[in-house]
């Protein structure tokens, strides 16, 4: 069964740092290009970050480059998102799904507020 | 970047038929996904490669694409369908439309 579990979410200071991770398991993560998601308190689903399979290539969503750092631990089977400068609208749910969405996690709230 | 737009509410009768559109140029080159999203729970992938339904996925959900339009259509509506439901596509999600059947 494949299972994706984020976390790593909480609450933040504005300017903060966060690292979300995404395990997986149930599939060969090391072939599976995979995207971090975001959905703001009521809001629509936002696309954030994606990275191939061996981590050599990223994309990153205007609203977050230069502050966001997709990468992954193959051996670990683990995605990451290291959060930087974060901001008040940064505050959402964080999902991990892959490359075709077929799957996603749970999702892991982040709040930043002082 | 692109932008991809969908209304912001459809709503029907149970039985009806539901038609869900979104526009955007970058339709015209990429194919399109949708996903069902319920209140609480992570989306769920209901069409992808603009008409394909994933396993599991009822007969009633179809998608169809012209132009630079995808139209994700849910044949007889039933009550379990109400949820809010978004395109994507190129890295790119639509605002997502709230389904209504009641």
């Amino acid at each position: 069964e494949v299972q994706l579990v984020e976390s790593g979410g909480g609450l933040v200071q504005p300017g903060g740092s966060l690292r979300l991770s995404c395990a997986a398991s149930g599939f060969t993560f090391s072939s599976y290009w995979m995207h971090w998601v975001r959905q703001a308190p009521g809001k629509g689903l936002v696309w954030v970050s994606r990275i191939n399979s061996d981590g050599s290539s990223t994309s990153y969503a205007d609203s977050v480059k230069g502050r966001f750092t997709i990468s992954r631990d193959n051996a670990k089977n683990t995605l990451y998102l290291q959060m930087n400068s974060l901001r008040a609208e940064d505050t959402a749910v964080y999902y991990c799904a892959t490359v075709t969405f077929d799957y996603w996690g749970q999702g892991t709230l982040v709040t930043v507020s002082s | 970047s692109y932008e991809l737009t969908q209304p912001s509410s459809v709503s029907v009768s149970p039985g009806q038929t539901a038609r869900i559109t979104c526009s955007g140029d970058v339709l015209a080159k990429k194919y399109a996904r949708w996903f069902q999203q319920k209140p609480g729970q992570a989306p769920v992938l209901v069409i992808y490669k603009d008409s394909e339904r994933p396993s599991g996925i009822p007969e009633r959900f179809s998608g169809s694409s012209s132009g630079t339009t995808v139209t994700l259509t849910i044949s007889g509506a039933q009550v379990e369908d109400e949820a809010d439901y978004y395109c994507y596509s190129a890295e790119v999600f639509g605002g997502g439309t709230k389904l209504t059947v009641l």
